[in-house]
């Protein structure tokens, strides 16, 4: 299986500033024939299930504000959100699909400091 | 717009079948998407169970595939899960969601609100 590790577990950042939450996997997740990393990045917020906010490692998810961005190649990805808004505070989940089974990443909670 | 909605017990006894269903609102389920569940144990990460394609052909995780089983019925447009022989450690969030065909839609853009599950006796 494809290990998904993720640091830090917790992250808190005040409002406004940047928060940044990394994702590597145990092997590459990258497909040459078409270019693109399997990698894919959900938010879940209390009592709800996740949605996705980036997949394909920096392609946005339709209608997910542009302060969210992703990026990296490979084995090491990383989620930005460029200004910290109250409504982020969740746990980050990173997901791998290139190979089965599908895997997740333990998951980074988000505050506010 | 499409729902997916999680319905079964919410209380399984330890060594019995856990089994849930994942009803498909407003979409077909034969349409070109797999079908999925996953679980979450309480205040845990998410662990993919195993996924579905309309025609019946199924994908499972190998950590469960000897005690899962993953149906579709397309005449009622819903899908169920067969989970064998529970513990403690199956009691989780029980979630349905939909992924795409192609090993590059395999994300799960559509989810149910969750079900737990609780193993006791």
């Amino acid at each position: 299986d494809i290990v998904m590790t993720q640091s830090p577990d917790s992250l808190a950042v005040s409002l406004g500033e940047r928060a940044t939450i990394n994702c590597k996997s145990s092997q590459s997740v990258f497909y040459n024939y078409n270019n693109k990393n399997y990698l894919t990045w959900y938010q879940q917020k209390p009592g709800q299930p996740p949605k996705v906010i980036i997949y394909w490692a920096s392609t946005r998810e339709s209608g997910v504000p542009d302060r969210f961005s992703g990026s990296g190649s490979g084995t090491d990805f990383t989620l930005t959100i460029s200004s910290l808004q109250a409504e982020d505070v969740a746990v980050y989940y990173c997901q791998q699909h290139h190979s089965s089974p599908i895997t997740f990443g333990q998951g980074t909670r988000l505050e506010i400091k | 717009q499409v729902h997916l909605q999680e319905s079964g017990p919410g209380l399984v006894k330890p060594s019995e079948t856990l089994s849930l269903s994942c009803a498909v609102s407003d979409h077909s389920i034969s349409s070109p998407y797999y079908w999925g569940w996953l679980r979450q144990p309480p205040g845990k990460g998410l662990q993919w169970i195993g996924s579905i394609f309309h025609s019946g052909y199924t994908h499972y995780n190998p950590s469960l595939q000897s005690r899962v089983t993953i149906s579709v019925d397309t005449s009622r447009n819903q899908f169920s899960l067969r989970l064998t022989s529970v513990t403690a450690s199956d009691t989780a969030v029980y979630y349905c969601a939909r992924h795409g065909d192609y090993g590059e839609y395999w994300y799960f853009d559509l989810w149910g609100r969750g079900t737990l599950a609780t193993v006791s006796s």
